[in-house]
């Protein structure tokens, strides 16, 4: 079945220490990945997708398809950082192009 | 500009009742969604759809029912609300080309309490 983990429902690091949330899916095909953010009292955002290959906010993931996991990592993170992050995974599902989420990960940020 | 606009933000409706929440966009997207946000369970796909008039269902679609007769518009009904029901809803939009690979946009969500 396709389906997107992540294994962490809470995240907590000290400011400037690196921070990395997890994200494994479930396959069968090239599937399209991306992270999104959620922001205190915002709606959810694009934070980034694996096709880019960019950085956004000092984020970067890279795409391992022989571990199949799709991380989210910043070197130093920041207070502004903290807030919900959903993986997600775009591709053909029954016959159908969708657009899934893994259960989330809220990162918190210690000053 | 918008973007995807959710109606309403807030509803306690009592068990039994029913009600319809309203997403609007004006990107002239083809794909829209309605989720389900509820604590550790992450954002569930209740329904989806892939262009005006048509409707497939998600993950999580019993309870609810769904409508697309307008590009602009996707309502998701709830005929008889349980309190299973009470959580945070979200609408998406995107148009993705043949790999899926666009950016989704989110409504600010409605927050639904069934007492």
């Amino acid at each position: 079945a396709q389906r997107v983990t992540q294994p962490e429902k809470l995240l907590s690091v000290f400011k400037g220490a690196p921070v990395e949330l997890k994200c494994n899916y479930s396959y069968s095909g090239s599937p399209e990945l991306f992270w999104y953010v959620q922001y205190s009292r915002q709606r959810l955002q694009l934070l980034l997708r694996h096709i880019s290959r960019e950085s956004i906010k000092g984020f970067t993931a890279d795409l391992n398809k022989g571990e199949t996991s799709f991380h989210l990592k910043k070197p130093f993170a920041q207070e502004e950082d903290s807030a919900m992050y959903y993986c997600a995974l775009s591709g053909i599902i029954q016959g159908a192009q969708k657009l899934v989420f893994g259960q989330g990960t809220r990162l918190t940020i210690n000053p | 500009n918008a973007g995807v606009t959710q109606t309403p933000k807030f509803r306690v409706l009592k068990t039994g009742q029913s009600m319809t929440l309203l997403c609007a966009q004006d990107m002239n997207h083809e794909y829209m969604y309605w989720y389900r946000q509820d604590p550790g369970m992450g954002l569930r796909l209740i329904h989806y759809s892939v262009g005006e008039g048509t409707t497939a269902k998600g993950e999580v679609p019993d309870g609810y029912n769904v409508s697309r007769l307008k590009k602009q518009n996707f309502l998701l009904g709830l005929e008889s609300a349980a309190p299973s029901q009470t959580s945070v809803y979200f609408c998406a939009s995107s148009y993705p080309d043949r790999r899926g690979n666009t950016e989704a946009f989110f409504g600010q969500g409605t927050r639904l309490t069934v007492v």
